[in-house]
């Protein structure tokens, strides 16, 4: 597709489950990130993806948290033993890089996961 | 470690004024500021990215300046419309490290 797409696009579960999150992002980008946003507020860095591997990994909250990119495109956002302060709205998006930086980031819809 | 603030909070206004929003950050040492919307309920729309060596840029009816001395960058909206309404993010990114988000500003514009 032309831009990045995340499933589902809304996630409902009970304390306690386990949930995958999945972010297809912009063919040829090789940077791609994880955000959590909370009602009425900007969005919190959680992860970011060079190619495969986790470049930066300092915005996960705990270790119930895990994400992956095997392949360099594709990635899921991992949740175990979801908890109700869980419930936010995950934003992926994804960017090309250049030499020395990189450049805009651009958003998939979101994935709204509610914890009950 | 970063810090962003956006003011105002929240700004109503009739329809067809120019409008500045404003976003303040602690670390001057920015790699580039990129400037988002976001409807209700919907992801983050791309409206502007300015690079740390550039003053300002503009497309369409947005203008946004960077003055990283001081840590500030403007959002200016000329002849806002209805459909402006939305809440506008800013986010700097600075050397080394990913974006840090702003609160936002929620726009509406009033016809």
């Amino acid at each position: 597709g032309a831009g990045v797409s995340q499933t589902p696009s809304n996630k409902v579960t009970e304390k306690g489950k386990y949930v995958e999150l999945r972010c297809d992002p912009i063919s040829g980008h090789t940077a791609l990130y994880w955000y959590r946003q909370s009602l009425g507020q900007g969005p919190e860095f959680l992860i970011y993806f060079q190619g495969t591997g986790a470049a930066d990994d300092s915005g996960l909250p705990n270790d119930r948290f895990f994400a992956v990119r095997p392949e360099g495109s594709v990635s899921t956002l991992k949740i175990q033993r979801t908890e109700r302060g869980d419930s936010a709205v995950y934003l992926c998006a994804s960017s090309t890089r250049v030499a020395g930086g990189y450049n805009e980031q651009f958003f998939g819809p979101g994935t709204r996961l509610t914890v009950l | 470690k970063q810090e962003v603030t956006q003011i105002p909070a929240a700004l109503s206004v009739p329809e067809g004024e120019n409008l500045v929003l404003n976003c303040s950050f602690t670390d001057s040492a920015i790699y580039n500021l990129q400037w988002f919307r976001q409807d209700p309920g919907k992801g983050l729309t791309s409206l502007l990215l300015i690079q740390s060596s550039q003053r300002e840029q503009t497309s369409g009816r947005l203008n946004a300046s960077l003055d990283k001395s001081s840590g500030r960058s403007t959002l200016y909206i000329a002849a806002s419309q209805p459909g402006d309404s939305a809440t506008y993010l800013c986010a700097p990114r600075s050397y080394g490290q990913n974006f840090v988000f702003g609160p936002g500003t929620r726009l509406s514009v009033l016809p």
